[in-house]
């Protein structure tokens, strides 16, 4: 069954430093997702991608973070300067459409970040 | 705008016993309705979902969801539950006319401990 794989599984960094975080959406899905959970709370939406774009972000979703579609497989994630706030699992998603049949999205296993 | 409420953070029950997660959800539009869970160490899978037709709908392991537009509810039920059943379980809604992409607003989720 197709999935959604997520690059590294863990990654420790020290604050200020740059990260960037991977994943390889399934391969007919045309919108692809951030989310990121920190320890204890709930999941909670970072920005949406589609057709080459940012089609919304959050208010967490400032100017240190960035999305990219490089090439016709990887998405990325990153986060320019980082703080000890974004420690956090990140999950990356994917759909394949909306429309009437719904879209139905499909997370990766996450990468935890934890910044020091 | 919308908010899941999930009204237990934990829930533990024996084996074989019956078992149901609540979930309540707001919104000022129409909503198609999901369940995912989290076992232990991995990322969200897709229990359930809600998009249109028979509000009752059946998952994977045996679990199903009940969809009540009146009480703006969407509870996780399973009938005998299992020591693997144990993992946190996450409602999460998404505006049905695209808005937003359709991104999930998630609940803050309610750990399920099967002890046998």
């Amino acid at each position: 069954e197709p999935e959604v794989t997520q690059t590294p599984s863990h990654q420790v960094t020290q604050m200020g430093q740059e990260v960037i975080l991977r994943c390889v959406p399934i391969s007919n899905h045309l919108y692809f997702y951030w989310y990121r959970q920190i320890l204890g709370q709930k999941v909670e939406f970072l920005v949406s991608f589609y057709n080459n774009e940012i089609s919304e972000k959050s208010e967490i979703f400032d100017d240190q973070f960035s999305v990219e579609r490089p090439d016709g497989s990887n998405f990325t994630l990153k986060i320019r300067s980082t703080k000890l706030e974004d420690s956090a699992m990140y999950f990356c998603a994917s759909s394949e459409w909306g429309g009437v049949g719904g879209n139905i999205q499909y997370f990766g296993a996450g990468t935890r970040l934890s910044v020091l | 705008a919308q908010s899941v409420t999930q009204l237990d953070s934990q829930v533990p029950v024996f084996e074989e016993a019956p078992v149901e997660l609540r979930c309540n959800y707001s919104s000022s539009v129409s909503v198609y309705l999901f369940w995912y869970v989290q076992y232990p160490n991995q990322g969200l899978q897709l229990l359930l979902k809600y998009l249109s037709g028979s509000t009752l709908v059946k998952g994977i392991n045996g679990f199903e969801a009940e969809f009540n537009k009146s009480q703006t509810s969407f509870h996780l039920r399973k009938p005998s539950v299992h020591i693997s059943d144990t993992a946190e379980y996450f409602c999460a809604v998404s505006d049905r006319s695209g808005g937003s992409n359709y991104k999930l607003t998630f609940g803050k989720g309610t750990l399920l401990t099967v002890n046998p």
